[in-house]
């Protein structure tokens, strides 16, 4: 059974604020996501990797096969970025499941 | 910018009643999925759909739930005889590529906050 972890569950910065949010997942899989749900409870998919890093913005991806963890980086963080960042995994190509982590809830203070 | 779209944005029901569940995919996407997320719990996946049939279902998508695609453009989720741990929000989600193998992009709607009592 595949377990996805995050780290930490609740953050709260300074607006400004290099954030780092991590996620670690127990089986090997073939491709994981970094989602964003907005207070509202909408979902925006920021991100799929299945190695190395990606930037988009502010946001940096990076994942270590090897190892079974990712991490999601925010720079200069910004009140907006406040949000839930969900981790998401996907075991096998082919297979359409998604098993989510329990998310990290950031707060970014002015 | 395309998006995908789910009506109700929340629905209020008794218990033992039908709810039907609506979303527009976007438009040129293939792939369609349904997940759920029980207030204060993980996102979790029930069921995806292509080629008007389905492709994988998780253990939460009972004989309770059936989805389908009636048109070119909508696509259901229908819970037969609502409990009232079926309480959760609702997401459809949609993808032009198979499971993630291309752009990996996937688009979620606004969700559906269904409320059973």
């Amino acid at each position: 059974k595949n377990e996805v972890e995050q780290s930490p569950q609740n953050l709260t910065a300074q607006e400004g604020e290099f954030i780092t949010i991590n996620c670690s997942y127990s089986v090997g899989i073939s491709a994981l996501h970094w989602l964003q749900q907005h207070p509202g409870g909408g979902i925006v998919s920021l991100f799929m990797l299945s190695s190395g890093k990606k930037k988009h913005g502010r946001l940096i991806a990076t994942i270590n096969i090897q190892e079974k963890h990712s991490s999601l980086h925010i720079t200069a963080s910004h009140p907006r970025d406040s949000a839930v960042y969900i981790c998401a995994v996907r075991v096998n190509f082919g297979n359409e499941k998604l098993t989510f982590g329990t998310g990290t809830r950031l707060t970014i203070i002015p | 910018e395309p998006e995908v779209t789910q009506t109700p944005s929340h629905q209020v029901t008794q218990m033992g009643q039908e709810v039907i569940l609506r979303c527009v995919p976007i438009s040129n996407h293939l792939y369609f999925y349904w997940y759920r997320q029980i207030l204060g719990q993980k996102v979790e996946f029930l069921v995806s759909f292509y080629n008007n049939e389905i492709s994988e279902k998780s253990e939460i998508f009972d004989d309770q739930f059936s989805v389908e695609r009636p048109d070119g453009s909508n696509f259901t989720l229908k819970i037969r005889s609502t409990k009232l741990e079926d309480s959760a929000m609702y997401f459809c989600a949609s993808s032009e590529s198979l499971a993630f193998a291309n752009t990996g992009e996937l688009f979620f709607g606004e969700g559906s906050r269904l409320t059973v009592l």
